[in-house]
């Protein structure tokens, strides 16, 4: 079965660096997202990305964050100056058109020190 | 914006019913969903509803109501695997994007 791919699975950052988290959708999808969950907290929305451009993006998506696919397979999230409170699991998400068919990829656990 | 309401723990036993239910308010509601997520790990799709009725796919059924705006996950014949947060989701078309929003989860425990 399809899957998407997500590296690193585990990233330790030191406060202030910049981070970049990737992402290899399933091939065919055109639908791409990031999704973040603080630990014991809920999975919220950060961006969704269509025909190469930002589609929406929530509050916490502020400047700090950036999307980017840069070739036909990686889809990367980047934090330019990580703070304490991006520590968090990034669950990268796509989905091939207007069905239901959302995959989520195993995640990202960063951690911001 | 999106309101999804879900109780936030439940206990239950092997071989028992359980039913977790979710209300929501969106206002561009298109379609509904559960994911299961077991710690540390990524959601996986139980099932979607986007039109009033009852989905059943094995152990597990969903329930819609669009006029009020609720939802239900039946797990039938529980298993200690079930033993997991079930996450009601809602995709929201309000702003075009048709975006999926989560709510907090529902942490079940099966017990013997």
């Amino acid at each position: 079965e399809p899957e998407v791919t997500q590296t690193p699975s585990h990233q330790v950052t030191q406060m202030g660096q910049e981070v970049i988290l990737r992402c290899v959708p399933i091939s065919n999808h055109l639908y791409f997202y990031w999704y973040r969950q603080i630990l014991g907290q809920k999975v919220e929305f950060l961006v969704s990305f269509y025909n190469n451009e930002i589609s929406e993006k929530s509050e916490i998506f502020d400047d700090q964050f950036s999307v980017e696919r840069p070739d036909g397979s990686n889809f990367t999230l980047k934090i330019r100056s990580t703070k304490l409170e991006d520590s968090a699991m990034y669950f990268c998400a796509s989905r091939v058109g207007e069905d239901y068919g959302y995959t989520f990829g195993s995640g990202t656990r960063l951690t911001v020190v | 914006g999106q309101n999804i309401d879900q109780p936030t723990e439940m206990t239950a036993t092997e071989g028992a019913i359980v039913q977790i239910n979710c209300t929501y308010q969106t206002s561009g509601f298109n379609g509904l969903f559960w994911y299961q997520q077991h710690a540390g790990e990524a959601p996986t799709f139980l099932s979607y509803n986007v039109l009033d009725g009852l989905e059943e796919k094995g152990r597990f059924s969903s329930f819609l109501s669009r006029s009020k705006g609720y939802s239900y996950l039946l797990l039938k014949e529980l298993q200690m695997k079930d033993s997991a947060s079930y996450l009601c989701a809602v995709r929201d078309q309000s702003t075009g994007a048709n975006n999926l929003f989560f709510g907090t989860g529902t942490r079940l425990t099966v017990i013997p």
